[in-house]
């Protein structure tokens, strides 16, 4: 089992729609966790970063960690094509490292 | 601002060729340094990671190398390319997000193509 897990997807949402975006973790150790957003051969940004249990917004997105349950996400309200690209959750991994899940690759169609 | 710089963007190269693939960053001192693969459709692998000037751990065995002979510069290289070389590679420094609790940001990338 990967340490952390994600549905690569395709997802494909007419504009408007709210997304949802998921992650399960195996190990509670470092539990905090990021999300990046990555164009079409561009490298990764970094989009939300949440180590509490509970919702964190910033505009349109929100980070969303179920610590019981093992669980992360990220929603998105009314998506827009500008949206479409993969989205990778992250945990820390301890020892300086970052443990990725395998991105979902998201497309917003007008 | 901390930047964080890679060069070339695209490369392709002939199996059996060397590689040379370069990392810089710059508004910040002593960042530890990481360098990922991620291949077509998957998720990043961790290859390389280096907290200071000379100290390399590698995390997976394979063709490359990486070395780190400034501070600020990272580097990963290989003698002979092999088609599984093939990839888009990344580098990122270590930074800090809310609570000072760590994260990374990531480079531009590097495309490369190993016929």
């Amino acid at each position: 089992q990967k340490e952390v897990e994600q549905d690569p997807g395709p997802l494909s949402v007419p504009e408007g729609a709210i997304v949802s975006l998921n992650c399960t973790y195996s190990n509670s150790a470092f539990q905090y966790f990021m999300w990046y957003r990555q164009y079409s051969r561009k490298g990764p940004e970094l989009l939300m970063y949440t180590y509490s249990s509970g919702n964190k917004e910033d505009g349109r997105f929100t980070a969303q960690v179920d610590k019981s349950s093992k669980y992360i996400s990220l929603f998105i309200r009314d998506s827009q094509p500008s949206d479409s690209a993969t989205y990778l959750c992250a945990k820390a991994g301890g020892y300086n490292k970052l443990i990725f899940g395998a991105g979902t690759r998201l497309a917003v169609h007008p | 601002s901390q930047t964080i710089h890679q060069w070339p963007a695209t490369l392709v190269q002939p199996v059996g060729s060397p590689l040379s693939l370069e990392c810089t960053v710059e508004g910040t001192s002593n960042p530890n340094l990481y360098w990922y693969r991620q291949a077509a459709g998957r998720g990043l692998q961790l290859l390389f990671y280096s907290v200071g000037i000379g100290q390399i751990s590698s995390e997976v065995p394979q063709n490359l190398s990486a070395s780190r002979p400034q501070d600020r510069q990272f580097i990963l290289s290989s003698k002979k390319l092999l088609l599984s070389d093939s990839g888009f590679y990344l580098c990122a420094w270590k930074g800090f997000g809310e609570g000072d609790r760590e994260t990374q940001y990531f480079g531009p990338g590097t495309r490369l193509l190993v016929l």
